[in-house]
């Protein structure tokens, strides 16, 4: 079955750097995308980016360009997201989700159907 | 970038109602609208993608219907673990998505 097993929680100080990982299991690891979401303590979901895989084309959220970098090891199946200059408004549960695509007729919708555990980060003096 | 506005906010409903809540994208996005359940201390859950296609293994009261702008998420006879919060997303702008600000859904 599909699996998403992400790092654990970490602390950080404002102007650090943070690295998360999303180990994936129980299918082809190169052929679905992963996707990077956060969620601050009481908010909603906030979308960051997502990373093909196979092209190793990445996509990232207006508000995070420049400070993230997701990349990838085929060799162990794993994702990374890093996020730099951490401030404390990054104070966050961490997601990744890996896609899957729905098509009918000239429709590819895109959803997320499986994701990781999550990964607290704490950024505080 | 496309937006999602969610409503309400909140609601509270008793065990056995039907409740409804309410998606509006900025702009078009035909049928690529996606619904999520999220409880406090979990990951999200899909519920229903491609605007009203129910997941694997989701109850059948679960419904999702509209298209263009408008999308709306229904829950027949709820039933005590449906007390969560719950999120639209788009993907009509992929590779960039987006996700509502959620729904809060209480019990009365």
């Amino acid at each position: 079955q599909v699996q998403l097993v992400q790092s654990g929680a970490e602390v950080k100080k404002p102007g650090a750097s943070m690295r998360i990982s999303c180990k994936a299991s129980g299918y082809v690891f190169t052929s679905y995308h992963i996707h990077w979401v956060r969620q601050a303590p009481g908010q909603g979901l906030e979308w960051m980016g997502k990373i093909n895989p196979h092209t190793g084309g990445t996509t990232y959220a207006q508000k995070f360009q420049g400070r993230v970098t997701v990349t990838w090891d085929t060799a162990t199946a794993t994702f990374y997201m890093e996020l730099s200059s951490l401030r404390s408004e990054d104070t966050a549960v961490y997601y990744c989700a890996r896609d899957s695509i729905a098509v009918s007729g000239s429709l590819r919708v895109e959803y997320l159907p499986y994701w990781g555990q999550g990964t607290l980060v704490s950024v505080s003096s | 970038d496309i937006q999602m506005t969610q409503s309400p906010s909140s609601l509270s409903a008793s065990v056995g109602d039907r409740v409804t809540i309410t998606c509006r994208a900025s702009q078009s996005i035909t049928s690529y609208l996606n619904w999520y359940q999220q409880k406090a201390g979990e990951a999200p859950r899909l519920l229903i993608y491609a605007a009203s296609t129910l997941q694997t293994d989701i109850p059948s009261r679960f419904s999702g219907s509209g298209s263009g702008t408008d999308f709306s998420l229904n829950i027949s006879g709820l039933q005590p673990e449906d007390f969560a919060t719950y999120y639209c997303q788009q993907t009509f702008s992929s590779p960039l998505v987006t996700f509502g600000q959620g729904t809060r859904l209480d019990i009365k």
